[in-house]
């Protein structure tokens, strides 16, 4: 079975500077990694995903997340924060042996940017 | 541009009563999802479905059922709605071509069972 850890339930920040989500990840089999955010009051949009390839991948907004398999991490990094990255943020995988697109989940990231 | 609507953004219950929680995908994907989101806790699968009628258990299925009768359309069933139940319930939707095909979302319904 697959677990998705995001230690952080909330981040504090202040707009311009640089952010950091973490995300861990406990597997059996090798897994696709997922970043989701949530807006307040709408459903999920995809920021970026690893598949394969570069370890470093880039995503929407200016977002970008490194996947570091010997660490199992997935972490999210912006290098300067705006106030409307103000969002809950998510980490999922996928194991690469399902015949299904069962997302697994982590706990979400709730991430505030203030003046 | 991709959409997936869902019928309610609020909706308000009383303990027993059978509650539908409609979604509607416009992107003729063949998979579609219904979550439901909880504080601390994320998303969590309640059920899935791959193809017209067919329906899977996620991991969380009991209390719920879903339909499906038509590729857009996919269905939540409270049977009898409990206030453990009351929750944000989230719809997604995705092609089947690939495992690692993206999910599009809706906008959520938040529940309240009294």
């Amino acid at each position: 079975a697959q677990s998705v850890t995001q230690l952080d339930s909330q981040v504090p920040v202040f707009e311009e500077a640089p952010v950091e989500l973490r995300c861990n990840y406990s597997s059996s089999v090798s897994v696709y990694l997922f970043w989701y955010v949530q807006y307040p009051n709408q459903g999920l949009q995809l920021l970026l995903k690893y598949l394969s390839g570069s370890t470093l991948v880039k995503g929407i907004n200016g977002f970008e997340a490194e996947f570091n398999k010997s660490q199992t991490s997935f972490h999210l990094r912006k290098p300067s924060v705006h106030i409307s990255d103000t969002a809950e943020y998510f980490c999922a995988v996928i194991p690469l042996n399902t015949g299904f697109q069962k997302l697994v989940f982590g706990t979400g990231t709730r991430l505030l940017v203030s003046p | 541009d991709v959409k997936v609507t869902q019928s309610s953004r609020y909706l308000v219950k009383r303990t027993g009563e059978k509650v539908f929680l409609e979604c509607v995908q416009d992107m003729d994907h063949e998979n579609m999802f219904w979550y439901r989101q909880d504080p601390g806790l994320g998303l969590r699968l309640i059920y899935f479905s791959y193809d017209v009628k067919m329906k899977e258990k996620g991991d969380i299925p009991e209390g719920y059922s879903v339909s499906r009768e038509k590729k857009e359309r996919f269905s939540l069933i409270l049977e009898s709605a409990s206030t453990n139940q009351t929750s944000m319930y989230l719809c997604a939707s995705s092609p089947a071509d690939r495992v690692q095909e993206t999910q599009y979302f809706g906008p959520g319904t938040r529940l309240l069972v009294l």
